[in-house]
Formats: structure tokens, C-alpha cells, sequence
């Protein structure tokens, strides 16, 4: 079936660096969405992508959905300890199939 | 109460148990949806209600038996489930032909022993 490919799995990084992961598809999706999921919490969105080169903004978060329209980035910037959680993209295809990627693990060292 | 609620938030059950899982949202939504996460493997959606009919059954196994009673409502009743059905349990919801914008609820961590 439909695999979302995220990257990097886990990332360890200083309190304000800027992070950057990633999700690519094997076909064609018409939405992208990004979701934050803390400890013991369910997934919050983050912000949605409904059209090809669109560039989204929410506080430090900046999310692309690319030209292909078979991948999508979030960008953090000037990262902070509560960024710690796992990072979800998801997306809906052609076929109006809903899937989840597998997740980035973020830690932030202060 | 605001958004999505689930309760138990943490349920441990043997194999010959019977429980339920509850769910409610509070956000005017009709669309309700009952998902599995495992470790280290995408979110697995399970069940799809919109204005309490059942449209989706992702080839899910009998032992899980959702219920809808109405829009605000959800329950997945569980019977003779397995070690490897020990999962965290997400409901979510949004408007129905908006499955983009799902909101969650913070889930119910299963133990099966």
C-alpha cells in the first residue's frame, strides 16, 4: 500500500538551532498536513497544505508542499525544549486515501 | 469539557476480557474516527463514522466492534483481543468531507496480558 516516507526518523538537537524534516510519497497527494504529538497526547495539527508550492507559516513553524506534489517539508526555526515530541506528516492522494508517516522524534538539548 | 475526550486514558485487559473504549467530542463535529498507533509504524485508521453510519472498515478484525449512537459519540467494544492488539487507541473527528482537519483526542494506552 501507500508509504509516506518520513525523515529523519530522530533528531537530537541544541535549544535554538533550526530544524528541517520530510515526507515523500510514491504518488501524488492533494493535501499535506503536519502534526505534533506530545507524551501521552494525541496528534495536534500544525498546519495544512492544500496546493501545490504552497509555503505556510505558524509561529516558528514553516511547512512547504512541494511542486511534485509527492513530498512536503516542515521547517522549525530557533528551536525551544517544548518542540520536544514526534512530528507526523499526513496526506490525502488522488484517490482521496487518507496516510500517516511514521514519524520524526525530536529532542532539544537546552 | 472541550475537543475530544477519551476515556479510560489506560486500560490493561486479558485475553478473555471485555471492555469498552469511549469517546466524545464537543466540537459540533459529524465525523468520528477510531485509530491504532504502534510503536515505530504509522497511525493505522481502523474506523470511519459520518452522521453515524459506519463508511469505512479497514479490514479490521471482529474482536474490535465500534458503535456510534450519535454524532458526539463514539465507543469501540473489545472481546478475546490479543498481546499484539496492546497499542494506543486515538479517536478523532472533524466534519464530514473534511478528513484533513481531524482533531484527536489523547488516546487509550491498551495492555493485553
Amino acid at each position: 500500500g501507500q508509504q509516506l516516507n518520513q525523515s529523519p526518523q530522530s533528531m537530537f538537537i541544541q535549544e535554538g538551532e533550526d530544524v528541517s524534516m520530510n515526507c515523500t510519497s510514491s504518488s501524488i497527494f492533494n493535501t499535506w498536513l503536519w502534526y505534533k504529538q506530545d507524551p501521552g497526547e494525541g496528534p495536534v495539527l500544525l498546519i495544512a497544505l492544500y496546493k501545490a508550492g504552497e509555503l505556510t507559516s505558524n509561529g516558528r513553524l514553516t511547512a512547504q508542499f512541494g511542486i511534485t506534489r509527492k513530498d512536503s517539508f516542515l521547517n522549525i526555526s530557533a528551536s525551544i525544549p517544548s518542540d520536544v515530541g514526534i512530528y507526523f506528516c499526513a496526506g490525502r492522494n488522488t484517490g482521496n486515501q487518507f496516510y500517516f508517516g511514521t514519524g520524526t522524534s525530536l529532542t532539544v538539548i537546552p | 469539557e472541550t475537543g475530544v475526550t477519551q476515556t479510560p486514558r489506560h486500560l490493561v485487559m486479558g485475553m478473555t476480557n471485555k471492555k469498552s473504549l469511549k469517546c466524545e467530542q464537543h466540537l459540533g463535529h459529524n465525523a468520528m474516527y477510531w485509530y491504532k498507533q504502534s510503536a515505530k509504524k504509522p497511525l493505522e485508521l481502523m474506523f470511519v463514522y459520518n452522521f453515524k453510519e459506519q463508511t469505512e472498515n479497514n479490514s479490521v478484525p471482529s474482536r474490535f466492534s465500534p458503535e456510534c449512537p450519535n454524532s458526539s459519540h463514539l465507543f469501540l467494544h473489545l472481546h478475546t483481543l490479543q498481546p499484539e492488539d496492546s497499542a494506543l487507541y486515538l479517536c478523532a473527528s472533524s466534519q464530514a468531507g473534511t478528513v484533513n482537519e481531524q482533531f484527536f483526542g489523547p488516546g487509550t494506552r491498551l495492555t493485553v496480558l
